[in-house]
């Protein structure tokens, strides 16, 4: 079956120390993306990746890096410079820029700072 | 600031009613919208789309309508079941999907 993972589901971190999340998808789609769910403020757009070797910051890319070696794998590092990661975080992927059938999304990760 | 905006954070409903929930937008260049139903600790599934050269979407129990000049859209649920009891987000497209802020729906029996 194809499908996005997202792993783990949930993450511990102490404070301090720079954590990665990982997402893999097999359905061939060009374009990834990193969302953070937080109580009251829906999705919000971390980092975009819409071909190998290129990505660029969404509106809250403070704190967060990505890399895209693989059209299959983005994986997002939390940095101890993101003063609030504790939140759920969403990967998804699209298959054209247009994405005129919208994103097929991870399960998610819930990612709590202790 | 916000592009898409979802100004009832709730909403209840009996089931066999209609839900209607709603959706507002600042960017008249956005060409096109989504709408996604999430579970709690799950990813949102897409629902219903609808193109900006249109003014309404029909899929089974679902409809959404756009109104470009007022920049709304809405998305009706006929009849509502408690399994449609999830939070619903609205998407525009612009290069990348926008979301707004969502509403829980509750269906109750």
């Amino acid at each position: 079956d194809g499908g996005i993972t997202q792993s783990p589901k949930y993450l511990f971190r102490k404070e301090g120390q720079n954590v990665t999340l990982s997402c893999e998808q097999n359905l061939n789609h060009d374009a990834m993306y990193w969302y953070r769910q937080d109580p009251g403020q829906g999705l919000r757009l971390i980092y975009y990746s819409q071909i190998v070797n290129d990505f660029q910051k969404g509106d809250i890319a403070e704190g967060y890096s990505v890399s895209r070696e693989k059209k299959e794998s983005f994986p997002l590092t939390v940095t101890s410079a993101q003063k609030n990661p504790t939140a759920f975080y969403l990967c998804a992927s699209s298959s054209d820029r247009r994405a005129n059938y919208g994103y097929t999304f991870g399960s998610g990760t819930r990612l709590t700072v202790v | 600031d916000q592009q898409v905006k979802q100004n009832s954070p709730s909403l209840s409903v009996q089931e066999g009613r209609i839900s209607i929930l709603n959706c507002d937008y600042t960017n008249s260049m956005f060409d096109y919208f989504l709408w996604y139903k999430k579970y709690p600790a799950e990813g949102p599934t897409f629902l219903i789309s609808i193109s900006s050269i249109k003014d309404k979407n029909e899929d089974g129990r679902f409809t959404v309508f756009l109104n470009k000049s007022a920049k709304h859209l809405s998305l009706h649920i006929v009849p509502s079941q408690p399994g449609d009891s999830a939070v619903y987000f609205c998407a525009a497209y612009d290069d990348k999907l926008i979301f707004g802020t969502g509403t829980r729906l509750q269906v109750f029996p």
